[in-house]
């Protein structure tokens, strides 16, 4: 069974800082990995999505990569702004099935 | 287009009364997929459709839940009867394919006390 683990649960930074956020998974044979944003009340945002042959992708001051064989990825938020803080979801994909870390919770502070 | 658009945003209801939660994907998307959402067990899957068939229903937890995608642009999670620890958000996700990016509803916050 897959088990994805994101770390830190938590992170305050101040306005300005970037943002590094990590999600290690258990089974490398994956389909894609996806980054997700969730915030209070609401539904998910897709951010970014890798595919397995991909090393990363890049999304304005967002930049995600995939390192199939340790089982991890990393999600880069340059210059981070108040604006960014919400929960970041890290879900690895066997085709349909989403498998989702519990998230890091991310404040960033004016 | 709207996105993917649930119903009832919120929902409280009493211990053994029936609830239905209504998902109306973005039109032209092939997969929908129920999820749930707890602080204990975080983000699941309880069950995928492709092409309004059912295809894994096995995060279903048990026979009080059933999910139904009469038509491409329609589908329903009911629970009957419901109990306190079905309270959760329910979420409902469709994508283009499977495999590709699952676009999120807003997602039903159930209460069942």
């Amino acid at each position: 069974k897959q088990e994805v683990t994101q770390i830190p649960a938590a992170l305050s930074v101040p306005e300005g800082e970037n943002l590094v956020l990590n999600c290690s998974f258990t089974d490398s044979a994956i389909y894609n990995l996806q980054w997700f944003r969730q915030d209070p009340g609401k539904g998910l945002t897709s951010l970014l999505l890798i595919q397995s042959s991909q090393r990363e992708q890049t999304s304005g001051r967002l930049n995600a990569s995939l390192d199939k064989s340790s089982g991890r990825s990393t999600l880069y938020i340059a210059a981070s702004q108040p604006g960014d803080s919400a929960t970041y979801l890290c879900a690895v994909s066997n085709d349909y099935k989403l498998s989702f870390g519990a998230g890091t919770t991310v404040t960033v502070r004016a | 287009d709207a996105g993917v658009i649930q119903s009832p945003r919120h929902e409280v209801t009493e211990m053994g009364q029936e609830v239905t939660l209504r998902c109306k994907p973005i039109s032209g998307h092939n997969s929908l997929f129920w999820y749930r959402q707890t602080m204990m067990r975080g983000l699941e899957l309880l069950i995928y459709f492709n092409n309004n068939v059912p295809i894994d229903d096995s995060g279903m937890p048990e026979d009080r839940f059933s999910a139904k995608m009469p038509n491409a642009s329609f589908s329903t999670l009911k629970i009957q009867p419901s109990e306190p620890r079905d309270s959760a958000v329910y979420f409902c996700a469709s994508s283009l394919n499977s495999g590709n990016i699952q676009y999120f509803g807003a997602g039903t916050r159930l209460s069942v006390l």
